[in-house]
């Protein structure tokens, strides 16, 4: 099975600050990866498919980049609404499997 | 504006088999467009993937609960369905139902998720 490495498990941040969450794969998935923003009590929310394809109706503040094994999702100038779990996502052999999570915080 | 709503009983013994069933608006679980799936969170830890499936009939399991889950449709109704037997206390978690959008023949991610209901194992 491929392991997904989240990295950190959780950031402390201030808004307006620029913020990078990592996503690892064990092997090479492409651009097999999603990622999503969860805030308590509430459904995951689909930022970014396919590593870097932003979603309709998210900000432009929100990336993601990468292929193969590392990823990662940045936030250029976090706002008080991203205060958030983020979790990465990816498809392997018809499998799919999340991330541990990674949660911003406030500073 | 697809929609997805879970339903089911909130509380399930040990031992038992716990229903859920997701039904759909402004979309058709028939269309054959995408696949169907469930996810799983248990207090204050992360999401696992639980199963999917498609009109056709095809459906995939996480092999960690392969021999427990059973997934189904009910195009009658537009719904959904996950039954896990033989639960134990490590079952209880928020169970999530979503749309899963496949890319050429492969699932690839979730784009619509129902709100979650709370599933406590306990007797």
């Amino acid at each position: 099975d491929i392991q997904m490495t989240q990295s950190p498990s959780t950031l402390s941040a201030s808004v307006g600050d620029r913020v990078t969450v990592t996503c690892r794969a064990s092997q090479s998935i492409s651009t097999w990866l999603a990622w999503y923003q969860q805030k308590p009590g509430k459904a995951p929310k689909l930022l970014i498919s396919k590593a870097s394809s932003l979603e309709s109706g998210v900000p432009s503040r929100f990336s993601g980049s990468g292929s193969g094994t590392e990823f990662t999702l940045t936030i250029s100038s976090l706002q008080p609404d991203d205060f958030a779990t983020y979790y990465c996502q990816h498809y392997k052999d018809y499998l799919l499997t999340f991330g541990g999570g990674t949660k911003v915080e406030i500073k | 504006q697809v929609q997805l709503q879970e339903s089911g009983p909130g509380l399930v013994k040990p031992s038992e088999t716990l229903s859920l069933t997701c039904s759909v608006s402004g979309d058709s679980v028939s269309s054959g467009t995408y696949y169907w799936g469930w996810i799983r969170q248990p207090p204050g830890k992360g999401l696992e993937w639980i199963a999917y499936i498609h009109y056709s009939g095809s459906t995939k399991s996480n092999p960690s609960l392969k021999s427990r889950v059973t997934i189904s449709l009910d195009t009658s109704k537009n719904q959904f369905s996950l039954k896990l037997s033989s639960v134990t206390a490590a079952d209880t978690a928020v169970y999530y139902c979503a749309r899963v959008v496949f890319s050429g023949n492969y699932p690839d991610y979730f784009d619509y998720w129902g709100q979650g209901t709370l599933v406590t194992v306990s007797s």
